[in-house]
């Protein structure tokens, strides 16, 4: 069984630029959430795909956008970006939003 | 909205017992996660508690008061590695997570 991935593991980016985090979820999972970490706090809900619909979006603007594809794989865009996006992003998949499994995050530095 | 509270951080000795408490109030509930989560790294499962009462997992005990709105994670024995952050998160589809319980384990 494969678990979670997520790529890419750290990046730095300016501020105004884009960018697109990836995640793969685990085999068999069907739903894919996604959340912000910043330093010292509890990860923030951005929003969650099921079977390739948004299912639920946290207190985040529309700059942060998402896909799920076919395969259950998921996308997280976030456009404009600002000082405050520093932070880690995980991502975190389940099978109809029981037990959600986590990758190992994308470390988003923005200067 | 969602509001999830837990203590900011916890100090123990090696071999010791710790209980960090969690309260939440949520719009939505099907039950508890507790979460560890080691510095730079993602948070791993440790336990899920849907109805009230206390699952038992080795050194590792958690409760759930539905009532009360209230949980607790019980850590035994307690070992150098048990250092790191403790994370509640409340279920209604998606997790609704407080800021964590930094646990340092002293010799």
């Amino acid at each position: 069984e494969t678990g979670v991935t997520q790529s890419p593991t750290h990046l730095i980016k300016t501020r105004g630029q884009q960018v697109t985090l990836r995640c793969s979820s685990q085999s068999g999972h069907n739903t894919v959430s996604w959340y912000q970490q910043a330093l010292g706090q509890g990860p923030q809900f951005i929003f969650q795909y099921y079977r390739e619909e948004e299912n639920g979006r946290g207190n985040f603007p529309p700059r942060f956008s998402g896909l799920q594809f076919p395969n259950y794989s998921s996308e997280l865009n976030v456009n404009a970006l600002e000082l405050d996006d520093s932070a880690l992003y995980l991502c975190a998949s389940s099978q109809d939003s029981n037990e959600q499994f986590f990758g190992p995050g994308t470390r988003l530095t923005v200067l | 909205g969602q509001n999830i509270d837990q203590p900011t951080e916890m100090t123990a000795t090696e071999g010791a017992i710790v209980q960090i408490n969690c309260t939440y109030q949520t719009s939505g509930f099907n039950g508890l996660f507790w979460y560890q989560q080691h510095a730079g790294e993602a948070p791993t499962f440790l336990s899920y508690n849907v109805l009230d009462g206390l699952e038992e997992k080795g050194r590792f005990s958690s409760f759930l008061s539905r009532s009360k709105g209230y949980s607790y994670l019980l850590l035994k024995e307690l070992q150098m590695k048990d250092s790191a952050s403790y994370l509640c998160a409340a279920n209604d589809y998606k997790l609704s997570f407080g800021a964590g319980t930094t646990v340092t384990v002293r010799a």
